[in-house]
């Protein structure tokens, strides 16, 4: 079965520190890959997209960046966190809709 | 760009008892999917129900169903028999496109009451 593995699952880091969070793809190839934020009591945010390796889409304006070394690996980063940074993250993949998408166990980010 | 509305932040239901979530969406394509997914205290994100919009059958996953409207864009969610595992946050999910973006309402918190 398809599972993807995310890490960390909590990080707490200072404004202007670096970040980078790393989610793994088991049980498949070539899938798309996205990377979502969700703010305090609000929906889900696309931030990046991938549809193969070096392949990044972005789809918000902000202060991240997102890369796909390998296949079945898709990193977001930032080189100096701010306040708004804050929230939590989830990758999510699907090789095809009609089976559906599976998702992260999200890395919850807190910037102080 | 394909838009998803939630139109109720908030919902409550007393055990046992049936509740519906609204969900509209606005989009220009032809072939698409609608999800609802359930987000529990947990964060881990659990599919309720599939949509695939060319099918005119309404999707049932034993006591979720869903209306779906394709003219009117919408897709709303019907939980019969609530039970308090059913307490969660719930987002309604559009996926068009050849990228097969997914973008999500805003969610709609449901609380049951025993």
């Amino acid at each position: 079965s398809q599972t993807i593995h995310q890490w960390p699952a909590t990080l707490v880091q200072p404004v202007g520190s670096p970040l980078s969070l790393e989610c793994t793809v088991e049980g498949t190839s070539n899938p798309n890959l996205y990377w979502y934020r969700q703010a305090a009591g609000r929906g889900l945010q696309l931030l990046f997209y991938s549809i193969g390796i070096d392949q990044i889409s972005s789809e918000v304006p902000q202060n991240l960046s997102a890369s796909r070394p390998q296949d079945r690996q898709f990193i977001l980063s930032s080189k100096k966190l701010l306040l708004s940074d804050s929230g939590f993250y989830l990758c999510v993949m699907t090789r095809d809709r009609g089976y559906g998408y599976t998702f992260g166990s999200g890395t919850r980010l807190t910037v102080v | 760009a394909q838009t998803v509305t939630q139109s109720q932040p908030e919902m409550s239901v007393q055990e046992a008892e049936t509740v519906t979530l609204s969900c509209t969406y606005d989009t220009s394509e032809s072939d698409y999917y609608l999800f609802w997914y359930k987000q529990p205290p947990s964060r881990q994100m659990i599919l309720v129900i599939r949509q695939e919009a060319y099918k005119q059958q309404n999707a049932t996953e034993n006591r979720f169903s869903v209306n779906f409207q394709k003219a009117a864009k919408s897709f709303s969610l019907k939980i019969s028999d609530s039970q308090l595992g059913d307490a969660a946050m719930y987002f309604c999910a559009y996926s068009g496109g050849s990228n097969y973006k997914l973008t999500f309402g805003k969610g709609t918190l449901l609380t049951v009451n025993p």
